[in-house]
């Protein structure tokens, strides 16, 4: 099975500050990564699909890149909006295997 | 435009099983590749498995292999999800999911576009 790392853990950040969430895989995954934001008592949303197209709707501050297996979320400009919990989620092997990694809470500084 | 409407809240007791429902309306019913995550109280999302009615194909994660089990019925337009042998640590609320793009056999159609609700499973003596 294919493990997906995640980190940091927890970041602290202010409205406009540039934050950057790493994503590493076990194992190549191509591009095939979306990154999901999550709120308090919410479902996850789906924000970039195929390590960087962007979903439809979604600002253009969000930004993924990476292929193999490192891949990186960036907010370029934190806005309030933003405090959340970010998951990566590799779909390599979809439909036979999903995973998600641990999760990334960008909380207020 | 599709929606995923979850059944309600459920208690269980350990040993017993549960079985949470997924009514979608809006696009083709047969062409909706179902996925159930689900994620425990503080923790992040757990893929339980998934079942592409047009190809007539369920997956597991290997961790519930043999205990889950994933179904669609088209003319309720519902898919299931069933969890057997239910213990403490199955505590969790259960979402299913589907892409936006039908027909989704392959990783290059594939993200989690559209979520139901979410259904708390609480498992308790």
């Amino acid at each position: 099975d294919i493990q997906m790392t995640q980190s940091p853990s927890t970041v602290s950040a202010s409205v406009g500050d540039r934050v950057t969430i790493t994503c590493r895989a076990s194992q190549s995954i191509a591009r095939y990564l979306a990154w999901y934001q999550q709120k308090p008592g919410k479902a996850p949303k789906v924000l970039i699909y195929e390590a960087s197209t962007l979903e439809s709707g979604v600002p253009s501050r969000f930004s993924g890149s990476g292929s193999g297996t490192e891949f990186t979320l960036t907010i370029s400009s934190l806005q309030p909006d933003d405090f959340a919990t970010y998951y990566c989620q590799q779909y390599n092997n979809y439909p036979r295997e999903l995973t998600f990694g641990g999760g990334t809470k960008v909380e207020i500084k | 435009q599709v929606q995923l409407v979850q059944s309600g809240a459920e208690v269980k007791e350990p040993g017993s099983s549960v079985k949470v429902s997924c009514k979608a309306s809006g696009g083709t019913f047969s062409g909706h590749a179902f996925t159930w995550v689900r994620q425990a109280p503080g923790q992040g999302p757990e893929w339980m498995g998934g079942i592409i009615p047009i190809v007539g194909t369920t997956n597991y994660a290997q961790k519930f292999q043999g205990r889950a089990t994933i179904i669609t019925d088209e003319s309720t337009s519902t898919a299931y999800m069933e969890l057997s042998s239910l213990r403490s640590e199955d505590t969790a609320v259960y979402y299913c999911a589907v892409p936006k793009i039908g027909y989704c056999t392959s990783p290059s159609c594939f993200s989690l576009d559209y979520w139901g609700q979410g259904t708390l499973v609480t498992v308790s003596s």
